[in-house]
């Protein structure tokens, strides 16, 4: 079985720093696919970035970069320049194969302090 | 891009009575749909996954007789909870996918129901 593993419940940054976020994960899968994803007070999902397992490379999308390491099954989400609107609860998933559910750990909430 | 739309996105209820709940994919064909529960402050909670035309398959601990999973059209999955109790007071929550989409590819979610019933 697949698990994520958030283990902080809580974090606050000041606007325009820089915030890490930490997840890890542990599956006997080769072949997978994980996400971040934010959930504002809205309670809509948003995807903020994906990584699949085969690539080496680290995602990037704009001011949002992971550091992905797989031997280490860690899965951490960087946010630069953060901002007000980047206030919400963030969510690490993990999806195995094509028309996999996801599993989601526990979430994040990250504060973003003016 | 992908849209599903889901309602109501809020619904208030007796004890007893049963609450269905619509998850639209307005333009792509979501061949599965997965059913998730949401308490305040707490993570997704997969309650089904359900393949159009076919039963849908629950976790362990979902009451299938209790929630009700139909997908019988590519665009309109629906969850029926049946015999609300205030313990069923949540967040529901929907996301489609299209089998398609490249593997890793293609979770819409919906914009939640807030059930609470009284």
């Amino acid at each position: 079985a697949q698990t994520v593993t958030q283990s902080q419940p809580e974090m606050s940054v000041q606007e325009a720093e820089t915030v890490t976020l930490s997840c890890t994960y542990d599956t006997s899968e080769n072949n997978y696919y994980l996400f971040w994803y934010k959930q504002p007070p809205s309670r809509q999902m948003i995807l903020v970035i994906r990584q699949e397992a085969y690539k080496q490379q680290n995602a990037t999308e704009n001011r949002f970069s992971v550091n992905f390491q797989k031997a280490a099954k860690s899965f951490s989400l960087k946010i630069s320049d953060s901002q007000l609107g980047d206030t919400a609860m963030y969510f690490c998933a993990f999806a195995v194969g094509a028309n996999s559910k996801l599993t989601f750990g526990k979430g994040i909430t990250l504060s973003v302090r003016p | 891009g992908a849209v599903v739309s889901q309602h109501p996105s809020w619904v208030i209820c007796k004890s007893g009575t049963s609450v269905k709940i619509e998850c639209r994919s307005l333009d792509f064909q979501a061949t599965t749909m997965f059913w998730y529960r949401q308490f305040p402050k707490q993570s997704l909670m997969l309650m089904a996954t359900s393949n159009e035309g076919s039963k849908a398959t629950y976790e362990q601990g979902v009451e299938k007789d209790k929630f009700l999973i139909n997908h019988a059209s590519l665009t309109l999955s629906t969850l029926t909870v049946t015999s609300a109790h205030p313990e069923d007071s949540s967040f529901y929550i929907c996301s489609a996918r299209n089998a398609v989409m490249s593997p890793g590819y293609g979770y819409t979610f919906g914009s939640g129901t807030r059930l609470t019933v009284v």
